[in-house]
């Protein structure tokens, strides 16, 4: 049982380049989440999605957007990288209830050049 | 003022000491608290939730306090895998709404 996956684990980008962040999840949760993380900040919410086909955003949304292809799949796109994005990005999912705790993929390391 | 605060520590504790955790949240409606556990460089992962009433977990005692809006950790008999940061998390407002403080970093030593 895989839990969340996140692909890639590193990745280094020139200012202005593109890429998208994949997430997976094999566990039927209904809720996504994509989180940053950044020194003596604590995780703060990019994107999350509460059931497949809605996406809402969080607390730093901008410069970022996402899709909720499927059920299992939640992906994170970073359309002009900027220095000030180079963080450790994790996605994370959760089954719907108030009690229920968040499963974290292993994380993602991006520096932006 | 942080909606979830805590201590960035570190805190260095010896072996098999007691060490404690404290956690203020700002949001008098939220609902949902939880203690997570992170690894240098590496993801959270849920070490325990915590309820009205208080909850142990082996070494390990959560409890929270809704009239002064805090929860606390307690570790007893410290062992050096617990060197770690450790996580406050509050649900607050909508149920996707998880607020996370800073951290607080534990150092046991030999």
């Amino acid at each position: 049982n895989a839990g969340v996956t996140q692909t890639p684990k590193f990745q280094v980008l020139k200012t202005g380049q593109s890429m998208t962040l994949q997430c997976a999840q094999d566990m039927n949760h209904n809720s996504m989440y994509w989180y940053r993380q950044d020194p003596g900040m604590g995780l703060r919410l990019i994107y999350y999605s509460a059931s497949e086909g809605t996406t809402d955003k969080g607390e730093v949304p901008n410069g970022y957007n996402v899709s909720r292809l499927n059920k299992r799949e939640f992906s994170l796109r970073l359309e002009s990288a900027a220095p000030s994005q180079t963080s450790v990005y994790f996605c994370a999912s959760s089954a719907r209830g108030r009690d229920s705790p968040l499963h974290f993929g292993n994380g993602t390391r991006l520096t932006v050049t | 003022r942080k909606e979830v605060e805590q201590d960035p520590g570190p805190f260095n504790v010896p072996e098999g000491a007691t060490v404690a955790f404290n956690c203020t949240y700002s949001n008098s409606a939220s609902q949902s608290f939880f203690w997570y556990r992170q690894d240098c460089r590496k993801e959270p992962k849920l070490l325990m939730s915590v309820y009205s009433s208080g909850n142990e977990d082996g070494r390990f005692t959560a409890q929270l306090n809704r009239a002064s809006q805090y929860i606390s950790l307690l570790i007893r008999d410290s062992k050096l895998s617990d060197s770690a940061t450790y996580l406050c998390v509050v649900r607050s407002g909508g149920y996707n709404k998880l607020i996370f403080g800073a951290g607080t970093r534990l150092a046991v030593h030999p």
